[in-house]
Order: C-alpha cells, then sequence, then structure tokens
C-alpha cells in the first residue's frame, strides 16, 4: 500500500469550511483513498473514500486531483466537536482490506 | 445497533503479570482486527480475523502475545508477561464481509498501563 503525507497539526474557526491535505504521489491505479478520524479517548471512525471520483455524504466531502497524488478531505461547516486526528490512507480494495495508519493531521477547530 | 464493545476500558497491571483484552464485535461481521496504538501514533495492525481463522499475524509478537477467535465471533488477545513496553491502547475493529470495499468499525478499545 501506498504511503501518505499529512501536516502534523492545523486548525479552524468554528463555523468555517476545515480542508486536510494529503499527499499519495505513489498510488497505484487501484488504490483507493480512505480518510479516518480519531477523537480523544475514542476508536478510530470511518468518514469516507474514493477512487478517481469526488465523492460527498453526511460528514464531509473528498476531492481528489486528476493525477491522484493527493487529495483533500473537508469539512464544510466544522464543530468543537469535529476536533480530532484525521488519518489519510491508501489501500487496494480487496481481501486483504488491510488499514495502515499513518501519523495522522491534528485539527483544532477554534470557538 | 451495538458497536464494537471492547472490555476492560483501563486495565493497569506489573510487568511480568499476564493480561488479556476482549472484543466483541457486531453482530455479522466477519473480519475482526485487533490494533495497538503507542502514544501520540496511529493504530498499528497486529492481526486479523477471516471468521476464526488468523489470515494476517505477521506483526503479533508471538513470544509474548497470543489471540483467539473462537467460533469465529468474540475474540480475546492475550500478554504473558507484560513488559513496560507493552502500554498502549488495544483496539478491536470489525467488519462485514471477507473483502471488498467495506468500511471497519472501531471499539473504543482497552488503555493498558504496564508498570
Amino acid at each position: 500500500d501506498a504511503k501518505t503525507t499529512q501536516p502534523t497539526s492545523m486548525d479552524c474557526a468554528e463555523g468555517r469550511a476545515a480542508n486536510l491535505p494529503c499527499n499519495h504521489s505513489t498510488i497505484s491505479g487501484n488504490e483507493y483513498v480512505y480518510w479516518y478520524r480519531q477523537i480523544h479517548s475514542q476508536g478510530p471512525q470511518y468518514i469516507i473514500h474514493g477512487l478517481k471520483n469526488n465523492e460527498t455524504n453526511e460528514m464531509a466531502s473528498l476531492i481528489i486531483t486528476e493525477d491522484r497524488k493527493s487529495s483533500t478531505l473537508i469539512l464544510p461547516h466544522a464543530t468543537l466537536r469535529d476536533t480530532a486526528v484525521y488519518y489519510c490512507i491508501v489501500r487496494v480494495s480487496d481481501s486483504s482490506y488491510k488499514l495502515i495508519f499513518g501519523s495522522g493531521t491534528r485539527l483544532l477547530v477554534r470557538p | 445497533e451495538a458497536g464494537v464493545v471492547q472490555s476492560p476500558r483501563y486495565k493497569i497491571i506489573e510487568k511480568k503479570q499476564p493480561v488479556a483484552f476482549w472484543c466483541n464485535p457486531i453482530s455479522g461481521h466477519n473480519t475482526l482486527y485487533w490494533y495497538r496504538q503507542n502514544l501520540g501514533q496511529g493504530p498499528e495492525l497486529l492481526i486479523r480475523y477471516e471468521n476464526e481463522e488468523a489470515v494476517d499475524d505477521s506483526q503479533l509478537p508471538k513470544d509474548r502475545f497470543s489471540a483467539e477467535r473462537l467460533k469465529g465471533v468474540d475474540s480475546t488477545l492475550k500478554i504473558q508477561p507484560a513488559e513496560l513496553g507493552d502500554s498502549a491502547v488495544y483496539l478491536c475493529a470489525s467488519k462485514t464481509g471477507t473483502g471488498g470495499n467495506t468500511e471497519a468499525f472501531f471499539g473504543q478499545g482497552t488503555r493498558l498501563t504496564v508498570v
């Protein structure tokens, strides 16, 4: 599975959009981009995933560049409860399904 | 529907003592994972089960760690004897199916402190 690079920490104001970048320059054609987040003292929580097209669900939007070497997770209206560590993971969608976590981005949402 | 349930939530033991963690996955989930998370780091996979079979245990320190998933439902992870460096959060996760593009659900974890 390809490696990912994320900023160590970010912050944004409550109510504003939070844009979390992720670089995955060695991604292969059959690897998906997954995002999980981990709120303090809880287990990781799935947010969203995508292959080529941009994706949106009730939690967030995922923007993947055309060359697929980077992506951005967008929380459109961040709240204080969105303060967490956000993990960007790339993996092949096959029977192995091994989630390999990096160190993630620590997002602080300011009041 | 209940999520992934782990117990205990916290455990403090002296080094060289044994310890066990228990995980009850979401009903119907075939795949079960155990992860270890050190402070300030992302989770690291220890073992993955497909039903009752351990299909990936390459990261499990087999000299002191063991795991089982009898009947392909609940699972236990054991450390014997525990060392100071084993202090971490131990996370259990499960997902439906044995492959494919489905998400994994994590429990709250067991925080182990070895003194």
